[in-house]
């Protein structure tokens, strides 16, 4: 069975503060990790994966996220937080079949 | 077609009606998700289909709840009797096999309220 933890339903960070959007996982299989952004009124759309190799994934907007596998982790980083980041952000496992996403953490950004 | 395709894209409804949510997935997609979006909730993941196998429904809450997929392509989930707590957004997604490596295109969802 494979579940995801997001940490902190809701995280507020300072414009140009770093972010960090923590992610832990759970899989009996080596996993694929995935972080998804929504937008107020938006859909949600992929920010960056994992599925293998390099263990350091750079996405959109400037986000990254590293795969740590000692720790069961794939938390998601932003060197400087600007205003158009504000959204919901969710952390996602999956492996031969379904995708199981965590429960999505609401990013505020304080001017 | 460009996109996945949901609708409606919003439905009232009162309480113990039968309702039914239509998806179209991005052409050539074999994977087709539902999850459910509850109001400050997660994504809930509801059924899966890859295919002609037989789909994984293990997340459907209630026997109420049903998804059928015809000829591999566009796919209907059906609430019965609707109870006021199935309100929530259905979200459908597709991606183009069953390797999960493989991103997920999701839809603008299907907004449901039980009046």
């Amino acid at each position: 069975a494979q579940s995801v933890t997001q940490l902190g339903s809701h995280v507020s960070v300072s414009e140009g503060a770093l972010v960090l959007l923590r992610c832990n996982y759970s899989s009996s299989v080596p996993p694929y990790l995935f972080w998804y952004v929504q937008y107020p009124n938006q859909g949600l759309q992929l920010l960056l994966k994992y599925t293998t190799g390099a263990t350091l994934v750079k996405g959109i907007n400037g986000f990254e996220a590293e795969f740590k596998k000692s720790e069961t982790s794939f938390h998601l980083t932003k060197p400087s937080a600007h205003m158009s980041d504000a959204a919901e952000y969710f952390c996602a496992v999956g492996s031969a079949s379904k995708i199981i996403f965590g429960s999505g953490t609401r990013l505020s950004i304080r001017p | 077609g460009a996109g996945v395709s949901q609708s409606p894209s919003n439905k009232v409804t009162e309480k113990g009606k039968d309702v039914e949510l239509r998806c179209d997935p991005i052409s050539g997609h074999t994977a087709l998700y539902w999850y459910r979006q509850s109001l400050g909730q997660g994504l809930e993941f509801l059924i899966y289909f890859q295919g002609n196998s037989a789909p994984d429904k293990s997340g459907l809450p209630s026997d109420r709840f049903s998804a059928e997929r015809t000829g591999g392509s566009v796919s209907t989930l059906t609430i019965q009797r609707t109870q006021q707590e199935d309100s929530a957004v259905y979200l459908c997604a597709s991606s183009f096999d069953r390797s999960s490596g493989n991103t997920i295109y999701f839809g603008e969802g299907s907004w449901l309220t039980v009046v």
